[in-house]
């Protein structure tokens, strides 16, 4: 069965610091892997997304996520912090083979930038 | 500007009295899909709808009833709400994955729903 771990429910950083937010599946094959970000009382907005093809995959709002099989993680990242990236982030898998566009999604990891 | 559209976006009712809650999409849309978000367990899938008039189950689909007559609409009914759907609901829509390559997911805004 697919799924997606992540493992933090809250990371905290510093405003200018680098910051990971982690993210591990479970699924057959190869995975197609997006992030999406929540902010207080809105929707999800999608970040990013690795379908194929080079494992840096660059998203919206200075975001990158890096896709590594070996070890089934796609990890979001961003080399400095602002305090407005504070919000809640999910990672979520799609199964390829399957014919819905149905996304497993993590639990969500809260991200607070300290100022 | 492309959105999808959720009402009512906040709601108070009591268990056993019918609600439904809308969903619109100007985007054009083939699939849509309804979600819940709860504490600790992320979002799970409710129904989801390939096109008009095709619908199937999700994960969670108990309690739940959709329609898909319109491309762009796709309500979410509560015939008899009870208080374990107390939730935050999610509506979202893409382009038909039928290529195999996945349409991204828009979502709404959410609709926050509490049955006592």
């Amino acid at each position: 069965a697919q799924s997606v771990a992540q493992p933090e429910d809250q990371v905290n950083v510093a405003e200018g610091n680098p910051l990971t937010v982690k993210c591990t599946y479970s699924v057959s094959g190869n995975p197609y892997l997006f992030w999406y970000v929540q902010y207080p009382n809105r929707g999800l907005q999608f970040l990013l997304k690795y379908i194929t093809g080079d494992n840096l995959v660059k998203g919206s709002y200075g975001f990158e996520a890096e896709f590594n099989k070996s070890q089934t993680s796609f990890h979001l990242k961003k080399p400095s912090a602002l305090v407005s990236d504070s919000a809640l982030y999910f990672c979520a898998v799609r199964d390829p083979r399957g014919a819905t566009n149905k996304l497993i999604f993590g639990t969500g990891t809260l991200l607070a930038v300290q100022p | 500007e492309a959105q999808v559209t959720q009402n009512p976006r906040y709601l108070i009712t009591v268990t056993g009295k019918k609600l439904t809650v809308t969903c619109s999409q100007n985007m054009n849309h083939e699939y849509m899909s309804w979600y819940r978000q709860d504490p600790g367990l992320g979002l799970r899938q409710i129904y989801y709808s390939m096109n008009v008039e095709v619908t199937d189950k999700g994960d969670v689909p108990e309690g739940y009833k959709v329609s898909r007559k319109e491309k762009r609409n796709f309500p979410l009914i509560l015939e008899s709400p009870s208080p374990n759907q107390t939730s935050l609901y999610f509506c979202a829509s893409s382009n038909y994955p039928g290529n195999g390559r996945p349409g991204e997911l828009f979502f709404g805004e959410g609709s926050r729903l509490t049955v006592l």
